[in-house]
């Protein structure tokens, strides 16, 4: 089945400690993105990336970082620059813009 | 600039009662519409999509939403709820760009 997977599913990160988030998809969509989302605020863009070797930075990036070496894998890392990372991360993808399908989320928490 | 206003946060309904869920969203150029759900601790998953065509667009589990240009909304309907529609609901728009903009999500309770 094509899909998006994201893994792990639950993270734990220490205080100062980099964490990467991983996305894959066998959909051969070219579009990929990364959100990150906080009770009563809904998505915000962190990263989004249109084609291989190529992205920009959404409406949060800071503190956080990406790579699109593969055109099915996106992951995210979380930095120790990120003050407040404990939250949940959705990623999606999609052909152009008429459609955004989503992986099932990684819940990152602090600890 | 695109953006997306949806008008409640939270909408309690009673079983088998009529359920309307509002959506306002702003652009300067057409634009793709969409109506996602999200239960606890997973994705969104799409119920509905207006990308062009007839103005009332029906989608998964009974629900539809009407595309109306004049009043730049998009509201979502659905005329009988059950207990398993208990969610949180997101409209998103997209553009030119290749980016969705999402609002802040409603959530709905159906109560027994």
């Amino acid at each position: 089945d094509g899909g998006i997977t994201q893994s792990p599913k639950y993270l734990f990160r220490k205080e100062g400690q980099n964490v990467t988030l991983s996305c894959e998809q066998n959909l051969n969509h070219d579009a990929m993105y990364w959100y990150r989302q906080d009770p009563g605020q809904g998505l915000r863009l962190i990263y989004y990336s249109q084609i291989v070797n190529d992205f920009q930075k959404g409406d949060i990036a800071e503190g956080y970082s990406v790579s699109r070496e593969k055109k099915e894998s996106f992951p995210l890392t979380v930095t120790s620059a990120q003050k407040n990372p404990t939250a949940f991360y959705l990623c999606a993808s999609s052909i152009r813009w008429q459609e955004a399908f989503f992986g099932q989320g990684t819940r990152l928490t602090v600890v | 600039a695109q953006s997306v206003t949806q008008l409640d946060s939270q909408v309690p309904v009673f079983e088998e009662a009529p359920v309307e869920l509002r959506c306002n969203y702003s652009s300067s150029v057409s634009v793709y519409l969409f109506w996602y759900v999200q239960y606890p601790n997973q994705g969104l998953q799409l119920l509905l999509k207006y990308l062009s065509g007839s103005t009332l667009v029906k989608g998964i589990n009974g629900f539809e939403a009407e595309f109306n240009k004049s009043q730049t909304s998009f509201h979502l309907r659905k005329p009988s709820v059950h207990i398993s529609d208990t969610a949180e609901y997101f409209c998103a728009v997209s553009g030119s760009g290749n980016q969705f903009y999402f609002g802040t999500g409603t959530s709905l309770t159906v109560i027994p």
